[in-house]
Protein backbone atom coordinates (compact mmCIF):
# COMPACT_ATOMS: atom_id res chain seq x y z
CA UNK A 1 0.00 0.00 0.00
CA UNK A 2 1.33 3.16 -0.84
CA UNK A 3 1.89 5.93 1.78
CA UNK A 4 0.23 8.69 -0.23
CA UNK A 5 -3.07 7.63 -1.66
CA UNK A 6 -4.99 10.04 -4.10
CA UNK A 7 -8.51 10.55 -5.32
CA UNK A 8 -10.34 10.30 -7.54
CA UNK A 9 -7.59 9.42 -10.22
CA UNK A 10 -9.20 11.11 -13.09
CA UNK A 11 -11.88 13.52 -13.03
CA UNK A 12 -13.43 15.29 -15.23
CA UNK A 13 -15.53 18.85 -15.13
CA UNK A 14 -17.84 21.14 -16.74
CA UNK A 15 -16.41 24.34 -16.62
CA UNK A 16 -17.37 26.25 -13.30
CA UNK A 17 -18.17 23.41 -11.40
CA UNK A 18 -16.51 22.99 -7.65
CA UNK A 19 -13.39 20.79 -8.00
CA UNK A 20 -12.13 18.09 -5.01
CA UNK A 21 -9.01 16.15 -4.76
CA UNK A 22 -8.16 14.22 -1.61
CA UNK A 23 -5.19 13.18 -0.33
CA UNK A 24 -4.59 10.19 2.26
CA UNK A 25 -0.89 9.25 3.87
CA UNK A 26 -0.03 6.84 6.78
CA UNK A 27 2.75 8.67 8.25
CA UNK A 28 3.87 10.83 10.24
CA UNK A 29 4.62 13.89 8.58
CA UNK A 30 6.26 17.23 8.88
CA UNK A 31 4.45 19.04 5.58
CA UNK A 32 2.32 18.42 3.01
CA UNK A 33 2.70 20.01 -0.65
CA UNK A 34 0.14 20.43 -3.48
CA UNK A 35 1.77 20.48 -6.75
CA UNK A 36 0.64 21.41 -10.15
CA UNK A 37 2.20 19.24 -13.15
CA UNK A 38 0.63 20.71 -17.10
CA UNK A 39 0.98 18.23 -20.15
CA UNK A 40 4.00 20.33 -20.94
CA UNK A 41 6.14 18.72 -17.87
CA UNK A 42 7.04 21.41 -15.39
CA UNK A 43 5.89 21.40 -11.81
CA UNK A 44 4.22 24.46 -9.58
CA UNK A 45 4.01 24.06 -6.28
CA UNK A 46 0.15 25.54 -5.32
CA UNK A 47 0.45 24.99 -1.57
CA UNK A 48 2.88 23.71 1.37
CA UNK A 49 0.67 23.15 4.74
CA UNK A 50 1.54 21.52 8.17
CA UNK A 51 -1.56 22.40 9.42
CA UNK A 52 -5.28 24.36 8.61
CA UNK A 53 -6.31 25.79 5.63
CA UNK A 54 -4.49 27.93 3.05
CA UNK A 55 -6.16 29.86 -0.08
CA UNK A 56 -4.67 31.44 -3.14
CA UNK A 57 -6.97 32.67 -5.87
CA UNK A 58 -9.59 29.77 -6.54
CA UNK A 59 -7.69 26.95 -4.96
CA UNK A 60 -8.03 25.96 -1.39
CA UNK A 61 -6.14 23.51 0.86
CA UNK A 62 -7.36 21.84 3.77
CA UNK A 63 -5.37 19.70 6.19
CA UNK A 64 -6.67 17.59 9.24
CA UNK A 65 -3.46 15.93 10.87
CA UNK A 66 -5.09 14.28 13.32
CA UNK A 67 -7.27 12.09 10.25
CA UNK A 68 -3.98 12.20 7.87
CA UNK A 69 -6.32 13.74 5.17
CA UNK A 70 -5.66 16.82 2.76
CA UNK A 71 -8.03 18.42 0.52
CA UNK A 72 -7.53 20.58 -2.96
CA UNK A 73 -10.96 22.53 -3.68
CA UNK A 74 -10.79 24.27 -7.13
CA UNK A 75 -13.70 26.67 -6.93
CA UNK A 76 -15.10 27.83 -10.86
CA UNK A 77 -13.20 25.59 -12.54
CA UNK A 78 -11.71 26.72 -16.17
CA UNK A 79 -10.09 24.74 -18.60
CA UNK A 80 -6.87 25.92 -17.75
CA UNK A 81 -6.95 24.04 -14.85
CA UNK A 82 -6.59 20.92 -16.96
CA UNK A 83 -3.21 19.25 -15.47
CA UNK A 84 -2.41 16.58 -13.23
CA UNK A 85 -2.60 17.12 -9.22
CA UNK A 86 0.17 15.57 -7.23
CA UNK A 87 0.32 15.59 -3.07
CA UNK A 88 3.41 14.88 -2.05
CA UNK A 89 4.68 14.65 1.73
CA UNK A 90 7.42 15.63 3.78
CA UNK A 91 8.23 12.23 6.21
CA UNK A 92 9.19 13.49 9.74
CA UNK A 93 12.14 11.00 9.59
CA UNK A 94 13.33 11.96 5.70
CA UNK A 95 14.77 14.94 5.79
CA UNK A 96 14.11 16.79 2.39
CA UNK A 97 12.59 14.03 0.72
CA UNK A 98 9.10 13.81 -0.61
CA UNK A 99 7.00 11.04 -0.74
CA UNK A 100 4.60 11.70 -4.16
CA UNK A 101 1.16 10.09 -4.59
CA UNK A 102 0.33 9.47 -7.89
CA UNK A 103 -0.96 12.15 -8.99
CA UNK A 104 -4.98 13.01 -10.31
CA UNK A 105 -5.53 13.81 -13.92
CA UNK A 106 -8.29 16.79 -13.84
CA UNK A 107 -9.73 17.44 -17.32
CA UNK A 108 -12.37 20.65 -17.87
CA UNK A 109 -14.09 20.78 -20.17
CA UNK A 110 -15.45 24.33 -21.52
CA UNK B 1 7.86 31.18 -16.32
CA UNK B 2 10.12 28.92 -14.09
CA UNK B 3 12.79 30.37 -11.60
CA UNK B 4 14.18 27.01 -11.87
CA UNK B 5 15.79 26.89 -15.80
CA UNK B 6 16.83 23.82 -17.40
CA UNK B 7 18.68 23.14 -20.40
CA UNK B 8 17.69 21.90 -23.03
CA UNK B 9 14.24 21.16 -23.09
CA UNK B 10 14.36 17.98 -25.45
CA UNK B 11 17.49 15.55 -25.87
CA UNK B 12 17.75 12.71 -28.32
CA UNK B 13 20.71 10.30 -27.91
CA UNK B 14 22.09 7.45 -28.54
CA UNK B 15 23.20 5.10 -26.49
CA UNK B 16 26.79 5.55 -26.98
CA UNK B 17 26.51 9.14 -26.46
CA UNK B 18 27.60 11.54 -23.57
CA UNK B 19 25.42 14.50 -22.57
CA UNK B 20 24.38 16.68 -20.08
CA UNK B 21 22.09 18.34 -18.84
CA UNK B 22 22.05 21.89 -16.83
CA UNK B 23 20.08 23.13 -13.78
CA UNK B 24 20.47 27.09 -12.65
CA UNK B 25 18.65 28.95 -10.12
CA UNK B 26 19.82 32.63 -8.90
CA UNK B 27 17.47 32.03 -5.58
CA UNK B 28 20.18 31.49 -3.00
CA UNK B 29 18.97 28.07 -2.83
CA UNK B 30 21.44 25.93 -1.12
CA UNK B 31 19.62 22.19 -1.86
CA UNK B 32 19.48 20.82 -5.52
CA UNK B 33 17.73 17.35 -6.39
CA UNK B 34 17.43 15.83 -9.51
CA UNK B 35 14.43 13.72 -10.12
CA UNK B 36 13.04 11.40 -13.08
CA UNK B 37 9.94 11.09 -13.98
CA UNK B 38 8.09 7.97 -16.53
CA UNK B 39 5.18 9.23 -18.27
CA UNK B 40 2.12 8.80 -15.89
CA UNK B 41 4.12 8.32 -12.75
CA UNK B 42 5.09 10.44 -10.12
CA UNK B 43 8.78 12.09 -9.92
CA UNK B 44 11.11 9.79 -8.34
CA UNK B 45 14.15 11.20 -6.66
CA UNK B 46 17.73 10.51 -7.73
CA UNK B 47 19.88 12.98 -6.28
CA UNK B 48 20.24 15.98 -3.53
CA UNK B 49 22.76 18.47 -3.08
CA UNK B 50 23.00 20.09 -0.12
CA UNK B 51 25.35 23.23 0.25
CA UNK B 52 27.32 21.81 -3.05
CA UNK B 53 27.74 18.44 -1.45
CA UNK B 54 26.28 15.21 -2.27
CA UNK B 55 24.01 14.59 0.35
CA UNK B 56 21.15 11.62 -1.15
CA UNK B 57 22.24 9.68 -4.10
CA UNK B 58 19.01 7.00 -4.74
CA UNK B 59 21.17 4.15 -5.68
CA UNK B 60 21.35 5.37 -8.67
CA UNK B 61 23.05 3.56 -11.88
CA UNK B 62 26.66 4.94 -12.48
CA UNK B 63 25.94 5.78 -16.06
CA UNK B 64 24.04 9.09 -13.97
CA UNK B 65 26.65 11.06 -12.51
CA UNK B 66 25.54 14.31 -10.98
CA UNK B 67 27.81 17.39 -10.09
CA UNK B 68 27.32 20.84 -8.52
CA UNK B 69 29.94 22.90 -9.45
CA UNK B 70 29.01 25.88 -7.36
CA UNK B 71 25.37 27.13 -5.48
CA UNK B 72 23.95 28.17 -8.70
CA UNK B 73 24.59 25.33 -11.13
CA UNK B 74 23.35 21.63 -11.03
CA UNK B 75 24.42 19.37 -13.78
CA UNK B 76 23.63 15.39 -14.84
CA UNK B 77 26.26 14.21 -16.81
CA UNK B 78 24.85 11.22 -19.13
CA UNK B 79 27.01 8.50 -20.58
CA UNK B 80 25.77 5.02 -21.98
CA UNK B 81 22.23 5.23 -21.33
CA UNK B 82 19.70 2.74 -21.92
CA UNK B 83 16.31 2.93 -23.73
CA UNK B 84 14.78 2.73 -20.33
CA UNK B 85 16.43 5.80 -19.28
CA UNK B 86 14.21 8.01 -21.62
CA UNK B 87 11.82 10.11 -19.50
CA UNK B 88 11.03 13.57 -17.66
CA UNK B 89 14.50 14.79 -15.73
CA UNK B 90 13.12 17.08 -13.46
CA UNK B 91 15.34 19.66 -11.16
CA UNK B 92 13.98 21.22 -8.38
CA UNK B 93 15.76 23.77 -5.58
CA UNK B 94 14.97 24.65 -2.67
CA UNK B 95 16.13 26.40 1.25
CA UNK B 96 18.16 24.92 2.99
CA UNK B 97 18.47 25.74 7.41
CA UNK B 98 14.35 26.70 7.81
CA UNK B 99 11.95 23.70 8.32
CA UNK B 100 9.64 22.80 5.51
CA UNK B 101 11.12 24.75 2.50
CA UNK B 102 8.66 24.10 -0.63
CA UNK B 103 11.02 22.91 -3.69
CA UNK B 104 10.82 25.09 -7.01
CA UNK B 105 10.33 23.25 -9.76
CA UNK B 106 11.78 23.66 -13.64
CA UNK B 107 10.05 22.65 -16.66
CA UNK B 108 12.26 19.72 -16.88
CA UNK B 109 14.27 18.20 -19.79
CA UNK B 110 12.51 15.52 -21.98
CA UNK B 111 15.35 12.77 -22.91
CA UNK B 112 14.93 10.39 -26.02
CA UNK B 113 17.57 7.40 -25.50
CA UNK B 114 17.73 5.66 -29.34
Amino acid sequence: KNEVEQSPQNLTAQEGEFITINCSYSVGISALHWLQQHPGGGIVSLFMLSSGKKKHGRLIATINIQEKHSSLHITASHPRDSAVYICAVRKETSGSRLTFGEGTQLTVNP
Amino acid sequence: DTEVTQTPKHLVMGMTNKKSLKCEQHMGHRAMYWYKQKAKKPPELMFVYSYEKLSINESVPSRFSPECPNSSLLNLHLHALQPEDSALYLCASSRLGLQNQPQHFGDGTRLSIL
